[in-house]
């Protein structure tokens, strides 16, 4: 069956480390890979879209990479800051719509 | 920056009654989505709908749910016969196209409560 697995389900981090997220699927075969946000009570928001042959990708502070071998993308904070905390969202095109993986919760600690 | 707009923002209703939930997605976006997140849960798919047809549904659309674009502004999921498992927040969603690649725009949700 088809899994989209992130890792553990909190992280929490020193104000200015870097986070990483881990995003391991099995049973897809993506062309595309998506990060989003998600605030309590609100709506996922789109942070960064990876091609399948693309290696890595950047947004300001962050960074994500897409290994199509081994099933798995890594999403990076880099000078993480409070405003950072927020739930990460891993998400694989399928079909023209969007399987999320669970979420990871990044809490940064000033 | 345009916005998905989803009203209301929390309804609650008893079990068996009907419910429609309203969207307006950005205005020159085509494609269509309705998301739900049960508490605690990952987002799931539901539908997707373009042209005034659905274009792929899961396998929790069932034939309780329902979805119409009934004007040019307007995109509702309506939920016929409600049940408690229905609880949940329900997102709506849009995108500019439907090809791979695209981001989609979430609303901020209805948080659908039955008793």
């Amino acid at each position: 069956s088809q899994k989209i697995e992130q890792n553990s389900e909190a992280l929490n981090i020193q104000e200015g480390k870097t986070a990483t997220l881990t995003c391991n699927y099995t049973n897809y075969s993506p062309a595309y890979l998506q990060w989003y946000r998600q605030d309590p009570g609100r709506g996922p928001v789109f942070l960064l879209l990876i091609r399948e042959n693309e290696k890595e990708k950047r947004k300001e502070r962050l960074k994500v990479t897409f290994d199509t071998t081994l099933k798995q993308s890594l999403f990076h904070i880099t000078a993480s800051q409070p405003a950072d905390s927020a739930t990460y969202l891993c998400a694989l095109e399928d079909d023209y719509k969007l399987s999320f993986g669970a979420g990871t919760t990044v809490t940064v600690r000033a | 920056e345009p916005e998905v707009t989803q009203t209301p923002s929390h309804q609650v209703t008893q079990m068996g009654q009907e419910v429609i939930l309203r969207c307006v997605p950005i205005s020159n976006h085509l494609y269509f989505y309705w998301y739900r997140q049960i508490l605690g849960q990952k987002v799931e798919f539901l539908v997707s709908f373009y042209n005034n047809e659905i274009s792929e549904k899961s396998e929790i659309f069932d034939d309780q749910f329902s979805v119409e674009r009934p004007d040019g502004s307007n995109f509702t999921l309506k939920i016929r016969s409600t049940k408690l498992e229905d609880s949940a927040m329900y997102f709506c969603a849009s995108s500019s196209q439907n090809r791979v690649g695209q981001p989609q725009h979430f609303g901020d949700g209805t948080r659908l409560s039955i008793l």
